[in-house]
C-alpha cells in the first residue's frame, strides 16, 4: 500500500539546537499532519497542513515549531530551539483529502527525537 | 473533553483463541464522531484496520470487526480466531467528520499471540 517515509528514524540533539524532521508523504496526497507521542503516553495531534498553510494546530504546537513543504518535496517539522520536553516520537501522516468524512490517514513509522 | 480509553496492554492470547480489545470514547465536543482502529506491526507505520462513521454500524477487515455503539460509547475490537501475524499494537481513535485528520488516539494495546 501507500507508504509515508520518515527520515531519520532516530535523532539525538543537544537542547537549544535546531532540528528538522523530514517526511516523504504519499505522492498524490494533499493533506499533511504531524503527531507527537511522548514515551508511555498517547499519540497527540500537533498540526495539519494544506496548500502551503497550517490549517489547524494544537496547544502542543509551540511557537518554536514550524512546518513547511517547499516545492512539493519533503514535509518538514522544524523545532528551533529544542527543549528537553520535545523528546518524543514524531509521526508524520498524509491523506488524499482532508475535508471528507473518515478520511484515511497514512502514517510513517516515526522519528524518535532525543533532546539532551 | 474528548478522549479515548482502551484495554491496557500488554495482552497475550493463544493462537486460534478469540480476542476482544475494549475501547470507549467520550465525544463531548464532536457532533458527528467517526471511529477507527489503527494497527502498527513491528517496524512499520500505523495503518488503518477499519473505520465506522455511522452509529450502529459494524466495520470489518482481516477477520477483525468492531461495532460503533453510541449508547455505550464503545467501539470494541473483536476477532474470533487470532493468528500469530496479528501480533501488533492496536490503537482506537476518534475523529470528527468535519475536522481534517485530527484524530484522538487511545494509548494503544500491545497484542502478542502465543503459537
Amino acid at each position: 500500500g501507500p507508504k509515508v517515509l520518515q527520515i531519520p528514524s532516530h535523532q539525538i540533539i543537544d537542547m537549544g539546537q535546531m532540528v528538522t524532521l523530514n517526511c516523504d508523504p504519499v505522492s498524490n496526497h494533499l493533506y499533511f499532519y504531524w503527531y507527537k507521542q511522548i514515551l508511555g503516553q498517547q499519540m497527540e495531534f500537533l498540526v495539519n497542513f494544506y496548500n502551503g498553510k497550517v490549517m489547524e494546530k494544537s496547544k502542543l504546537f509551540k511557537d518554536q515549531f514550524s512546518v513547511e513543504r517547499p516545492d512539493g518535496s519533503y514535509f518538514t517539522l522544524k523545532i528551533q530551539p529544542t527543549a528537553l520536553e520535545d523528546s518524543a516520537v514524531y509521526f508524520c501522516a498524509s491523506s488524499l483529502e482532508g475535508g471528507q468524512s473518515a478520511e484515511t490517514l497514512y502514517f510513517g513509522s516515526g522519528t524518535r527525537l532525543t533532546v539532551l | 473533553g474528548d478522549s479515548v480509553t482502551q484495554t491496557e496492554g500488554p495482552v497475550t492470547v493463544s493462537e486460534s483463541e478469540s480476542l476482544i480489545i475494549n475501547c470507549t470514547y467520550s465525544a463531548t465536543s464532536i457532533a458527528y464522531p467517526n471511529l477507527f482502529w489503527y494497527v502498527r506491526y513491528p517496524g512499520e507505520g500505523l495503518q488503518l484496520l477499519l473505520k465506522v462513521i455511522t452509529a450502529g454500524q459494524k466495520g470489518s477487515s482481516r477477520g477483525f470487526e468492531a461495532t460503533y455503539n453510541k449508547e455505550t460509547t464503545s467501539f470494541h475490537l473483536q476477532k474470533a480466531s487470532v493468528q500469530e501475524s496479528d501480533s501488533a499494537v492496536y490503537y482506537c481513535a476518534l475523529g470528527d467528520r468535519y475536522n481534517q485528520g485530527k484524530l484522538i488516539f487511545g494509548q494503544g494495546t500491545k497484542l502478542s499471540i502465543k503459537p
